[in-house]
């Protein structure tokens, strides 16, 4: 049984350029999240995804948006990307049904050049 | 917005030595989760808290939360190199989960 998968690991851009990051949820999950995480901080929850529809979004700029496919899985978008926009992105899945654990991916690193 | 800390940011130990990490809600809590992040790694899910004034324990790892719901800790007893990570703890807040900044345990062999 897969867990959460992301793509790519890794990722260099520059400033003003736009990135799209892919998402698999674990099997039988049905509800994704994006978070961002600088150095040394915590996750920050940017916007969840349920039946393919935004649920909830954190407190994240209009240049970060998403898309939920059919099979669940997921993309993130951000676009005219910023220095400050270097960090870990990671994507949970958990079941809409299952209140509590969020099961992470191991993230994609972007770097804003 | 609800705001969750922690402290310390960082703790350093010797391997053997108990360890403990403190976290506190802005607001009231309806459930607390910790997780641990190696280094290099990504967050792992530990446990979830839902009671007032429970206590769980895995292994040498206790999990605490405060009667008012609002505070929680995670206690390791005689640390090994192998729980050297980030700890977190996140609530549900005005988005699904709210996380602290963590506590950063290193374990000096």
């Amino acid at each position: 049984d897969a867990g959460v998968t992301q793509s790519p690991t890794h990722l260099i851009k520059t400033r003003g350029q736009q990135v799209t990051l892919r998402c698999s949820p674990k099997s039988g999950h049905d509800t994704v999240s994006w978070y961002q995480q600088a150095l040394g901080q915590g996750p920050q929850f940017i916007f969840q995804y349920y039946e393919e529809e935004e649920r909830q979004r954190g407190n994240f700029p209009d240049r970060f948006s998403g898309h939920q496919f059919p099979n669940y899985s997921s993309e993130l978008n951000v676009n005219a990307l910023l220095l400050g926009d270097s960090a870990l992105y990671l994507c949970a899945s958990s079941s809409i049904s299952v209140k509590g654990e969020q099961f992470f991916g191991p993230g994609t690193r972007l770097t804003v050049l | 917005g609800q705001q969750v800390m922690q402290i310390p940011q960082y703790q350093h130990v010797q391997e053997g030595e108990d360890f403990t990490t403190y976290c506190n809600s802005s607001t009231t809590l309806s459930n607390i989760q910790w997780y641990k992040q190696r280094p290099g790694g990504h967050p792992v899910f530990l446990i979830q808290l839902v009671k007032s004034g429970e206590v769980k324990k895995q292994k040498r790892l206790t999990f605490q939360f405060g009667e008012a719901k609002k505070n929680s800790s995670l206690h390791i007893t005689a640390t090994q190199t192998t729980d050297v990570g980030t700890y977190f703890c996140a609530g549900p807040g005005n988005t699904p989960l709210v996380f602290g900044k963590g506590t950063r345990l290193s374990v000096i062999a």
